[in-house]
């Protein structure tokens, strides 16, 4: 089946450093999405991509869907300590029911 | 607007036993999923309905059945828990199939 590889799995930083995490696959998604969860939550939306090559921003949040349609990017400028948490993406497939497909996750801790 | 809420929030079986994860959205939304998320693996998908009426099997549906009651709910019954389904189970619903998912809080289930 579809499999995506998201890395790093974690991170340590500094706060007000910037962040960045990706995902690939070896499949082509026509929807990508960054998700977010927090410790005992479910995740929460950050950022929808749909179109190839399209560049979203949401406050610090940037994320891109890239252009062969198989990896998308997340970038947190200026960390701040309530970003920890664990940072998903998943690509979604129009023609299998608009399933979700998720990555393994990145862990991000900031240290202030 | 509560969203997506699940119930309970924690829950301990013995192997063997059975019990159903409760699930309901007051979104309106025509599609529901179940996912169980393990540690390092992302939120794999057990179980989904389109609509109303009608479910059909994700990912890992094996040891699951699930109820579209109505509209608003989407239970997901273990008929004998096994520890193997020790997970965190995620309920998340869409306005449809291929649109932007959003969870619930999560049901923390241990089986001994």
């Amino acid at each position: 089946g579809q499999q995506l590889n998201q890395s790093p799995q974690s991170m340590f930083i500094q706060e007000g450093e910037d962040v960045s995490m990706n995902c690939t696959s070896s499949s082509i998604f026509n929807t990508w999405l960054w998700y977010k969860q927090d410790p005992g939550e479910g995740p929460v939306l950050l950022i929808a991509l749909y179109k190839a090559g399209e560049l979203t921003s949401n406050g610090r949040l940037t994320a891109q869907f890239g252009i062969t349609r198989k990896d998308s990017f997340l970038n947190i400028s200026a960390s701040i300590p309530s970003d920890v948490g664990i940072y998903f993406c998943a690509g979604q497939l129009y023609n299998q029911g608009g399933k979700l497909i998720f990555g393994q996750g990145t862990e991000l801790s900031v240290k202030p | 607007n509560a969203g997506v809420t699940q119930t309970p929030k924690f829950q301990v079986l013995k192997t063997g036993q059975s019990m159903t994860l409760q699930c309901a959205q007051d979104m309106n939304h025509n599609s529901m999923y179940w996912y169980r998320q393990d540690p390092g693996m992302g939120l794999r998908l057990i179980y989904y309905s389109a609509s109303e009426g009608t479910t059909d099997k994700g990912e890992v549906p094996n040891g699951y059945n699930v109820s579209r009651l109505n509209k608003r709910e989407f239970s997901l019954r273990l008929e004998s828990a096994a520890p193997s389904q020790t997970s965190v189970y995620f309920c998340a619903s869409s306005v449809h199939l291929q649109e932007t998912q959003y969870f619930g809080p999560g049901t923390r289930l241990l089986v001994l």
